[in-house]
């Protein structure tokens, strides 16, 4: 079974500049997240997905941070603009999003390394 | 809110055993999961625990957890330097969609 996917694996932007990333769920997974991972600290989680409806961004910055599931499969997170302190790992994780501890295991992709210059 | 702290590195020899640290806030808590980091890697879980359980042991991990003290440990055990790697602890509430809460991640590193 093909694991969640994302790309690019690594992104270099100048400050202000926009950047979007792209993640692939596991085949059937509901759920799908978008976490932030700046070095040194644990994952925080930027937005949530059901289906193609958003459960929680209460963390997203949403003055420059945007994220969109259209057909509930695909999603896509962008910044725009980009500044020094988005400089992260971001990491998608999906998981089958129903009732009971074992369809809510997180699966997650390799990540997206930002930097921001 | 949540929160969840973890010691910051830990060192050990080849063969012996690995105890790793995490005390969490949230009372709610229904679920607390160990995840691993290597390096250019995503998390790869490793085991879980029910807030209603003691102990968990799964093959050479394990998961002990003190629901007073908010405490929250992970042994492993015969520790090869394969495990060298970043591990997270994480909780989440029955409440809403299970958003996880992961600490700030241990260093652990292996020495041959």
């Amino acid at each position: 079974e093909a694991g969640v996917a994302q790309s690019p694996r690594y992104k270099i932007i100048e400050k202000r500049q926009s950047v979007a990333f792209w993640c692939n769920p596991i085949s059937g997974h509901a759920t799908l997240y978008w976490y932030q991972q700046i070095l040194g600290q644990g994952p925080k989680l930027l937005i949530q997905f059901q289906n193609n409806g958003v459960v929680d961004d209460s963390q997203l910055p949403k003055d420059r941070f945007s994220a969109e599931r259209l057909k509930g499969v695909d999603s896509t997170l962008k910044i725009q603009p980009a500044k020094l302190e988005d400089s992260a790992v971001y990491l998608c994780a999906s998981s089958l999003g129903t009732a009971g501890l074992k369809s809510n295991e997180q699966f997650f992709g390799p990540g997206t390394r930002l930097t921001v210059l | 809110g949540e929160d969840v702290e973890q010691s910051l590195f830990l060192s050990v020899r080849e063969g012996d055993s690995s105890v790793i640290n995490c005390t969490y806030t949230d009372s709610s808590s229904t679920y607390l999961y160990w995840y691993k980091q290597e390096p250019g890697a995503g998390l790869q879980l490793l085991t879980y625990i029910f807030s209603n359980m003691d102990m968990k042991q799964d093959q050479r991990l394990t998961v002990l957890l003190n629901k007073k003290d908010k405490h929250l440990s992970l042994r492993i055990a015969d520790t090869q330097t394969g495990d060298s790697a970043i591990y997270f602890c994480a909780e989440s509430s029955n409440t809403g969609f299970q958003k996880l809460v992961f600490g700030t991640g241990t260093r652990l590193l292996v020495s041959p």
